[in-house]
């Protein structure tokens, strides 16, 4: 089983349509989250950290359930700068190396 | 001011040669990452340096693998004896060093195994 699993789409969604992706993790021991985005031919880019309150980031909220192992994201109002792959990444302190999922790709149509 | 920076930005080899990859962390940065990317894949981590030493090297998929950061800035990545299932994507993460510090990544190295 991988450590951070994620559906890998691809999901084809119009241009202000709402989307939410899941990943889930199997080391109870992480404590860190995090949504990379990474754009086709790029290095991956720090989306926002995932909190166990769950946190806002303009359109983009993430949530934390620690009891299931299961990280989501939200995009409200998708626009077509939108379109990347979404990586689910956690670790199980700061200063460890990050585990990465396959991601999601995400395809904004006009 | 500089990101991370890496190079060359694609490189081009034959089975069997050996190849070295090159990682410019951020300036003052001290933990250093590589990670490895094939297609269709996330990034998976290879060897973890805290200053000059690795920290971990658990990553790195066999012998023919090794990397050094000898005065604990540039970083450089070895491959010998490179097989075609090493064509992949090198990407090179840098970050403060502290339990809370983000990870930087560079551009990565697109290195290809005829």
């Amino acid at each position: 089983r991988k450590e951070v699993e994620q559906d890998p789409g691809p999901f084809n969604v119009p241009e202000g349509a709402t989307v939410a992706f899941n990943c889930t993790y199997s080391n109870s021991a992480s404590q860190s989250f995090f949504w990379y985005r990474q754009d086709c031919r790029k290095e991956p880019k720090l989306l926002m950290s995932v909190y166990s309150s769950g946190n806002e980031d303009g359109r983009f909220t993430a949530q934390l359930n620690r009891a299931s192992q299961y990280i989501s994201l939200l995009i409200r109002d998708s626009k077509l700068s939108d379109s990347a792959t979404y990586l689910c990444v956690v670790n199980s302190s700061g200063n460890t190396p990050l585990v990465f999922g396959k991601g999601t790709r995400l395809s904004v149509i006009a | 001011g500089a990101g991370v920076s890496q190079t060359p930005s694609n490189k081009v080899t034959e089975k069997g040669k050996y190849v070295e990859l090159r990682c410019d962390p951020i300036s003052g940065h001290t933990a250093l990452y590589w990670y490895r990317q094939s297609l269709g894949q996330g990034p998976e981590f290879l060897i973890y340096f805290q200053g000059t030493g690795a920290a971990d090297d658990s990553g790195l998929p066999n012998d023919r693998f090794f990397a050094v950061r000898p005065e604990g800035s540039v970083s450089t990545l070895k491959i010998q004896r490179t097989e075609r299932g090493d064509s992949a994507v090198y990407l090179c993460a840098s970050s403060l060093g502290g339990a809370t510090d983000t990870q930087y990544f560079g551009p990565g190295t697109r290195l290809t195994v005829l």
